[in-house]
Parts: C-alpha cells; structure tokens; sequence
C-alpha cells in the first residue's frame, strides 16, 4: 500500500457526461501529479500541483481540469466525455514538487460508453 | 527531446532463469532522475528504484539488480533466479530537473515479463 488513496476504483459512464477524480496523497507529501494509462498511448503525464498551485503540464486536453485544494486532496475533471477517454487514471503524490520518488495511487479505470 | 525507450515489449521465461530489461533514455539535462516501476497484473504501479544522474554505481536488491551507464544512455534492470510472482509489466521512467519540468514522470512503453513455473 502506497498511502495513496485514490476513488471511485471504478468508474463507468456515458459519452458526453463529465467525471470527478479524487486523489489523497501520502501524508506529508504537497506534491500531486495525474497520468493517463491507456493501451494506444501508454502512461502519459496530464498534470501536476504543488502545495495548491499549478506546477507542470502535460499533453492534458482542454476538457480535462485539475485542481489541489487546501488539505492537499486533489480532483481530477474529466467534461464532454469521449469513448477514447477510456483509461486507467493514476494519482501519485511526492515530497516536494521535484527530484522525489512519486508512489502511485491504486487507480480509477473509467470506462466510457 | 526528453524520451525513453523500452524496446523488448515481452520477454517470457521459465522460473529460475535470470531476465535483463533494457531501458534507454534521451535527455539534454545533465542532472536528470530514473526510475523503474512494476505493474502487476492487479495494476497498481509499485516503485522499485530511484537513481540520480551523479551516480553510476550498480545497486542490488535482492534478486534484482540496475546497471546505470551514462555512456550509452542505459539504465537496465536484471532479475536473477526469476520466480512467477516477477511476472508484471515493468516501466522505466525518467525526471528531468529543468526549468518548468516539475517532477513528471516520462515512461517508456513498458516490458511485459511473463515467468512460467
């Protein structure tokens, strides 16, 4: 067990709808970062925060929104919701916002239909 | 342009036999992190090994072990005395420490290690 607690584990859901991903990372840890598995891209970064804000992005569609709150949780918004968005959906937290080993969240498989 | 590249997409053995993951990387920072993680087939992503670019040692841990060579862009990971509970996809991973880069990780495409008893 990594400490991080990601929900729901499973999630499926309609073309067009729009999804919350939550994250808890380990404790202590301020920085929260969101890759998407899937089997024609494989493990991509979408996005990171640190202690709040915004710290590095990736290729994250515009669709796709993130935020970290105060008590260092963080959502995950997935909106307009297409078949391809299909994945497996991990959080990983880390100490500082980089040069720190990230442990990964067991992961939210959402399965659009 | 940061990449990485794992080019066995499977490898299938009979236990007991020692396996050699390659991983090799593209990087233009000169202090950059790699890391290997192992997925099983629960799914979860399992850390296995963090290096820094300033060190080249090899490092064992138990049954596994990780040869680190600047020189040729590597960073290979080696069961030895494979056993059925290794079987899982293993991903290298790389952090660059330049301006803006955060901490992401980028992956290469993993290797799918099947150990047959």
């Amino acid at each position: 067990d990594s400490g991080v607690t990601q929900t729901p584990k499973h999630l499926i859901t309609a073309t067009g709808q729009r999804v919350t991903l939550r994250c808890s990372p380990r404790s202590g840890d301020l920085s929260v970062y969101w890759y998407q598995q899937s089997l024609d891209q494989g493990l991509q970064f979408l996005i990171q925060y640190y202690n709040g804000e915004e710290r590095a992005k990736g290729n994250i569609l515009e669709r796709f929104s993130a935020q970290q709150f105060p008590d260092l949780h963080s959502e995950l918004n997935l909106s307009s919701l297409e078949l391809g968005d299909s994945a497996l959906y991990f959080c990983a937290s880390s100490l500082n916002y980089r040069e720190e080993t990230q442990y990964f969240g067991p992961g939210t498989r959402l399965l659009v239909l | 342009a940061q990449k990485v590249t794992q080019a066995q997409t499977e490898i299938s053995v009979v236990e007991k036999e020692d396996v050699t993951l390659d991983c090799v990387y593209e990087t233009r920072d000169t202090t950059y992190y790699l890391f290997w993680y192992k997925q099983p087939p629960s799914g979860e992503l399992v850390f296995l090994i963090r290096r820094n670019s300033f060190d080249e040692q090899n490092e064992i841990s138990g049954r596994y072990s990780w040869n680190f060579q600047k020189s040729t862009s590597s960073f290979n990971f080696t069961i030895t005395a494979s056993q059925v509970v290794d079987s899982a996809v293993y991903f290298c991973a790389l952090s660059e420490t330049g301006y803006n880069q955060g901490g992401k990780l980028i992956f290469g495409q993993g290797t799918e290690l099947s150990v047959k008893p």
